[in-house]
């Protein structure tokens, strides 16, 4: 079985400051990693996804991931934020094979706050 | 390209009372999924259906839960009984089947059982 954890349920921060939101994994098997964005009342946006490749994937609105496997992690970074980003911020693991493709493992969410 | 539509958006029920959500998904996307979101939890899969068989119902609760997809295309998910604990936004998510593993995702249907 996957699981991921979010080491980081809220994280405060500044505006036009840099933010990393943690992600750690844990699975027997490889898995393709994500991060989703989730605006108030609204789904699940896809922020960025890791297929296979380069380790460092870059993404929507300035955002950027780097695929640890030896750490098994998956953080995401942006080097400067906006008022805008203020979001919960979910990572998601989905395994590679089969009619399993799609059946992603969340974690808890991390509510990033950004203030003025 | 229009996404995946929902309704209804919100839904306030008492205990006991029954409830049902209907989702459409991307035209052309033969996979359909049903997530619950429990408040302060990332989304948990309760259902998975290719075209209009089911995949993976393993984390449906089945005694008060039952989902359909007769015609390959929009889908059911209904509750009845429903509990306090079934207080949640229902996420439908659908993809095209071969290829990309990116699911899109619809804007959630949020349920209150009071």
């Amino acid at each position: 079985a996957q699981s991921v954890t979010q080491l980081d349920s809220q994280v405060p921060v500044f505006e036009e400051a840099p933010v990393e939101l943690r992600c750690n994994y844990s699975s027997s098997v490889s898995v393709y990693l994500f991060w989703y964005v989730q605006y108030p009342n609204q789904g699940l946006q896809l922020l960025l996804k890791y297929l296979s490749g380069s380790t460092l994937v870059k993404g929507i609105n300035g955002f950027e991931a780097e695929f640890n496997k030896s750490q098994t992690s998956f953080h995401l970074r942006k080097p400067s934020v906006h008022i805008s980003d203020t979001a919960e911020y979910f990572c998601a693991v989905g395994l590679t094979g089969g009619t399993s493709y799609g059946k992603l493992t969340f974690g808890q969410g991390t509510i990033l706050t950004v203030h003025p | 390209e229009a996404g995946v539509a929902q309704s209804p958006r919100y839904k306030i029920i008492e205990k006991r009372q029954s409830v049902a959500f209907w989702c459409n998904p991307i035209s052309g996307h033969a996979t359909l999924y049903w997530y619950q979101q429990i408040l302060g939890q990332g989304p948990k899969l309760l259902i998975q259906f290719q075209n209009n068989g089911v995949v993976d119902d393993s984390q449906l609760p089945k005694d008060r839960f039952s989902a359909e997809r007769l015609k390959g295309v929009d889908s059911t998910l209904k509750i009845q009984p429903a509990k306090l604990e079934d207080s949640a936004v229902y996420l439908c998510a659908s993809r095209i089947t071969a290829g990309a593993n990116v699911l899109t995702f619809g804007a959630g249907s949020r349920l209150t059982v009071l």
